[in-house]
């Protein structure tokens, strides 16, 4: 079945850092990829979303490119700010497939 | 503009008694699903639907029962509760599963003693 592998946290990281977490996926076929954020004490929010080979998702600055060839969809950021601070989730799902496939969260905190 | 609503916040609960959690969305989706978020392992799909009056297992279904009598609400319970599920419940919806981004609820805290 569906796979995903990320990153382990926790991140740590000075303020105006660049930022990656790593993702790497199995799965048949072509799924789209996925970025959840969760502030604390909140429920996950999408990010941002890519849903074909070398499409780029972007959003609050943070990007990520669908890499089919290494089965890849990494995270970035150039500079981060303090209210990056959160738990990142990648996450994929197969054309036809109901539900959704989770990493198990990176959790990245951002200090002055 | 209120989304993915559950209820209650937080739960404590002794071993043995049962309760129920309800979502509630007012977005007309389709698909709703239940997870569990534990340190360590991300979230886990414990039920889903893919439409009113429909539930289907995800990959920790053991000890709970779902029910979607209406499409706007999907409610969880568990019959007896454990220590094991001592967790943080999110409830999702999506459009359409698969493709479609999902959106979730704030979470609700339950502590089984």
């Amino acid at each position: 079945g569906d796979s995903v592998t990320q990153m382990e946290g926790p991140v740590t990281l000075s303020e105006e850092a660049f930022l990656t977490i790593n993702c790497t996926y199995t799965a048949t076929g072509y799924p789209s990829l996925f970025w959840y954020v969760q502030y604390p004490g909140e429920g996950l929010q999408l990010l941002l979303k890519a849903t074909k080979a070398d499409d780029k998702g972007s959003n609050k600055g943070f990007e990520a490119t669908y890499r089919k060839e290494t089965t890849s969809f990494h995270l970035e950021k150039g500079s981060v700010q303090v209210s990056d601070s959160a738990v990142y989730f990648c996450a994929i799902s197969n054309f036809g497939n109901e539900k959704l496939t989770f990493g198990t969260g990176t959790r990245l905190t951002i200090i002055p | 503009n209120a989304g993915v609503t559950q209820t209650p916040k937080f739960r404590v609960l002794k071993t043995g008694q049962s309760m129920t959690l309800l979502c509630a969305q007012d977005m007309n989706h389709e698909y709703m699903y239940w997870y569990r978020q534990d340190p360590g392992m991300g979230l886990r799909l414990i039920h889903y639907s893919v439409g009113e009056g429909t539930t289907a297992k995800g990959e920790v279904p053991d000890g709970y029962n779902v029910s979607r009598l209406k499409k706007q609400n999907f409610l969880l319970g568990l019959e007896s509760a454990a220590p094991s599920q001592t967790s943080v419940y999110f409830c999702a919806s999506s459009m359409q599963g698969g493709y479609q981004p999902q959106h979730f609820g704030d979470g609700t805290r339950l502590s089984i003693l």
